[in-house]
């Protein structure tokens, strides 16, 4: 069974300062890896993707991923904070026979912008 | 642009009581799904559905069920709701093959009292 783990339950970073928000999986063949972003009393807004190929992902908002085999990881970076990007971060494995499919979420990094 | 569409954004039921989330998506998805988030659980699988005609069961189908008539829409219905359904409830949607991303409705927030 495919899994998610995202350490960090809440994370607070200075305006500014660089950001890192972890991400591990578990699944048994080529991951389909995503990164979304809830803003407060909204919906899920898709921030990158993988599938396959470079494992440096771009996405928007200047946000970025680096998928590491080796380690299972996904781990999500931002190299200056905006206060705008304070919100919850969920990191998601894809299943099924296609990527979007089934999708198992990890338990969400809270992140907290100091002005 | 309507994307994906959930109503109500706000529910208050009492227990016992039945209703219908109701979902809809303009952007001719094969696929559509119900998650539910609770508080440090993140997003969980509830009911999903490859097709019109064609529904199965995720992670947390317990207490939901939903049928999906035509391709725009996949209601999720509550038959006795009980206050552990007490969440916000999302729909998503999305193509059906590799390479694809899902697309997430606003939410309805459900409280059972």
């Amino acid at each position: 069974a495919q899994s998610v783990t995202q350490p960090d339950i809440h994370i607070t970073v200075s305006e500014g300062a660089s950001l890192e928000l972890r991400c591990n999986y578990s699944y048994g063949a080529t991951p389909y890896l995503f990164w979304y972003v809830q803003s407060p009393g909204q919906g899920l807004q898709l921030l990158l993707k993988y599938f396959s190929g470079d494992t440096l992902v771009q996405g928007i908002k200047g946000f970025e991923a680096e998928f590491k085999r080796s380690q299972s990881s996904f781990n999500l970076r931002k190299p200056s904070v905006h206060w705008s990007d304070a919100a919850e971060y969920f990191c998601a494995v894809g299943g099924g026979s296609g990527s979007a499919r089934q999708l198992t979420f990890g338990s969400g990094t809270q992140l907290t912008v100091l002005p | 642009n309507a994307g994906v569409t959930q109503t109500p954004k706000f529910q208050v039921l009492k227990t016992g009581q039945s209703m219908t989330l109701q979902c809809a998506q303009d952007m001719n998805h094969e696929y559509m799904s119900w998650y539910r988030q609770d508080p440090g659980m993140g997003l969980r699988l509830i009911h999903y559905s490859v097709g019109a005609g064609i529904t199965d069961q995720g992670e947390v189908p317990n207490g939901y069920n939903v049928s999906r008539s035509t391709t725009e829409d996949f209601p999720l219905r509550l038959l006795s709701a009980a206050p552990s359904q007490t969440s916000v409830y999302f729909c998503a949607s999305s193509r059906i093959g590799s390479n694809t991303e899902a697309f997430f409705g606003q939410g309805t927030r459900l409280t059972v009292v």
